[in-house]
């Protein structure tokens, strides 16, 4: 079964930061890569999607994702975070119609 | 507006129990799903329906039930409910760009 690991799991920036999050994944065959991201109290919303072609992917909001197939990586990055960005931000990977999920990477950013 | 749609919102059942989840799409998907959210460990698969009359199990079925009534229509149930089925849960259907997914149904057993 597909596996899906964010190694960080909480993260502390300041306004204007750089963010990079890390996400890898198991399955070496055919994915379709998804960050996702989830406000407080809110349902999970598609930041940006990697299906084929260009490996670097941009998003909703500033996020832009680089699919890293050597390296079974899909990390999201944004230049300059700001404190609306403080959310939990979900990497999922899905393969034969279903999807996995890593365990999520909290984001608090500090006005 | 089109989505997902999850009721209740808010429930607290006692041990022991049981409920219904209910969630309904008007996208006109195929798939649909049934997850729980728990902190520090993501998303978890409970059950999916890949269609009208099929369903799956997922990485924790224990304890669930679901019921693909129409293509619409996805419900979870929790015969006997357990203090270890605290959590929040979202329904969400598939699509080719991904998954759109309910406001969740935060669930507490005590």
């Amino acid at each position: 079964a597909q596996s899906v690991s964010q190694h960080n799991h909480h993260v502390i920036l300041s306004e204007a930061a750089s963010l990079e999050l890390g996400c890898n994944y198991s399955y070496g065959g055919t994915v379709n890569l998804f960050w996702y991201v989830q406000y407080p109290g809110q349902h999970l919303q598609l930041l940006l999607k990697y299906f084929s072609g260009d490996p670097l992917v941009k998003g909703i909001k500033g996020f832009e994702a680089e699919f890293i197939k050597s390296k079974f990586s899909f990390n999201l990055r944004k230049p300059s975070v700001q404190w609306s960005d403080t959310a939990e931000y979900f990497c999922a990977v899905r393969n034969f119609n279903k999807f996995y999920f890593g365990s999520g990477t909290k984001l608090n950013v500090k006005p | 507006n089109a989505g997902v749609t999850q009721t209740p919102k808010f429930q607290v059942l006692k041990t022991g129990q049981s409920m219904t989840l209910q969630c309904a799409q008007d996208m006109n998907h195929n798939s649909m799903y049934w997850y729980r959210q728990d902190p520090g460990m993501g998303l978890r698969l409970i059950y999916y329906s890949a269609s009208e009359g099929t369903t799956d199990k997922g990485e924790v079925p224990n304890g669930y039930n679901v019921s693909r009534l129409n293509k619409r229509e996805f419900s979870l149930r929790l015969e006997s409910a357990a203090p270890s089925q605290t959590s929040v849960y979202f329904c969400a259907t598939s699509h080719l760009y991904g998954y759109t997914f309910g406001s969740g149904t935060r669930l507490t057993v005590v």
